[in-house]
């Protein structure tokens, strides 16, 4: 079945720092590609998405790039800030009969001090 | 635009008993999924509902159980509490089908089983 790794945590950063979460998945398909943030006692937000090969995604000086080739997805940001501090879920979506679902990551949480 | 929004934001219940979560879809939106996030994981896919119909579930017993409303709003029951229900529940909307949309997540409902 489908299934997503992303590298194990916490992550902790300087403010300014560059930032590399790594995300590499399985899929029978041809998934789309997504990461999510989530802040303290919130729900998920979507931050960025590629739906096709070579397809970047960017968002908030967020971005990934959907390598089909190395069924990779991983996340860059030039320079965090404190308030980057979250946990990032890399997903895939794909079809599960006539459903499409998240298959989730288990997250990497991020922490950014000054 | 609303927001998903769930209810209630936490809950406190003994194993055995049952429980309805709410969710309400974004406006727009006409495909509810839910999912259960345990604690320091992400999360799993629980099922969607499309149009009133269950169109998808992951692997979860059925004491878990749906319903999708004709305004699109949902509910999520579960029977038969066990200890190991205690999560967040997560609703999430989407226009159709979530592959090239992505998905708009609700803050969640925190259960708790004593």
């Amino acid at each position: 079945g489908d299934s997503v790794t992303q590298m194990e945590g916490p992550v902790t950063l300087s403010e300014e720092a560059f930032l590399t979460i790594n995300c590499t998945y399985t899929a029978t398909g041809y998934p789309s590609l997504f990461w999510y943030v989530q802040y303290p006692g919130e729900g998920l937000q979507l931050l960025l998405k590629a739906t096709k090969a070579d397809d970047k995604g960017s968002n908030k000086g967020f971005e990934a790039t959907y390598r089909k080739e190395t069924t990779s997805f991983h996340l860059e940001k030039g320079s965090v800030q404190v308030s980057d501090s979250a946990v990032y879920f890399c997903a895939l979506s794909d079809r599960t009969g006539t459903a499409s679902k998240l298959t989730f990551g288990t997250g990497t949480r991020l922490q950014v001090t000054l | 635009e609303t927001g998903v929004t769930q209810s209630p934001t936490h809950l406190i219940k003994t194993r055995g008993q049952q429980v309805t979560l709410r969710c309400s879809s974004q406006s727009g939106h006409n495909t509810v999924s839910w999912y259960q996030q345990a604690l320091g994981q992400g999360p799993q896919f629980i099922f969607q509902y499309y149009r009133e119909e269950e169109n998808g579930r992951g692997n979860f017993p059925p004491r878990f159980s749906g319903l999708q409303f004709p305004n699109y709003s949902s509910e999520l029951n579960v029977n038969a509490l066990e200890l190991d229900d205690s999560a967040l529940y997560l609703c999430a909307s989407s226009p159709g089908g979530g592959n090239n949309y992505g998905y708009t997540f609700g803050s969640g409902t925190r259960l708790t089983v004593v």
